[in-house]
């Protein structure tokens, strides 16, 4: 299971973090991922994070985007800073699957609204 | 960047019919990468296909995968009342992830 939480609002030119918890499973055995989408609008993947500290994201939000693993709280973290209303979006958590090289499980996401 | 483009964009058509929902990659996908998700309104996106043609645990056999190299399709052969939704289409092999437009299948 995987539930996002963080502000639904945050300030244009502020910075956006987002926690999601992971439960049921074991947070060092996956890769995370991030990935948004804005009303109405299709799916963006944003970045993956790994327990190890590798991480990749996508070059659209390279320079602005860092991501993270907790393992002790069981989180994984999003950070996006510099925000514009153009990242306003439902924002999903998912796990990789190596077996099946696929996110096979997704939180309910999280909308935030960027906005003064 | 791979770019994928998911056709038609809405599909209309009414329960009992099949449904062939197209993705055409700008190059070449590895099929082991090629994904289809199914996403309902106010829900996160579900698993359906993976590996372009293998069905995730717990998915309809009306739901089929196939093709290779620039063009993967996704055909549902009877439309059940809960299969209208949103379909996308995600391949990986290659940095950046990306997923395609969607197709929007509703009832005619």
């Amino acid at each position: 299971q995987l539930q996002e939480s963080g502000p639904g609002l945050v300030k244009p030119s502020e910075t956006l973090s987002l926690t999601c918890s992971v439960s049921g499973g074991s947070i060092t055995s996956f890769y995370w991922n991030w990935i948004r989408q804005p009303p109405g609008k299709g799916l963006e993947w944003i970045g993956f994070t790994h327990h190890t500290g590798a991480t990749s994201y996508n070059p659209s939000l390279n320079s602005r985007v860092t991501t993270s693993v907790d393992t002790s709280k069981n989180q994984v973290s999003l950070n996006l800073i510099s925000v514009t209303a153009a990242d306003t979006a439902v924002y999903y958590c998912a796990r990789w699957s190596e077996s099946v090289k696929a996110f096979d499980v997704w939180g309910q996401g999280t909308m935030v609204t960027v906005s003064s | 960047e791979i770019v994928l483009t998911q056709s038609p964009g809405t599909l209309s058509l009414s329960p009992g019919e099949r449904a062939t929902l197209s993705c055409r990659a700008s190059q070449s996908v590895d099929s082991t990468y090629l994904v289809w998700y199914q996403q309902k309104p106010g829900q996160a996106p579900r698993l359906l296909i993976y590996g372009a043609s293998n069905r995730a645990t717990g998915i309809p056999d009306r739901f089929s995968g196939s093709g290779s190299g620039t063009d993967f399709t996704l055909t549902i052969s009877r439309l059940d009342p809960e299969d209208f939704a949103v379909y996308y289409c995600q391949r990986y092999g290659s940095l950046p992830l990306t997923f395609g437009g969607g197709t929007k299948v509703e009832i005619k």
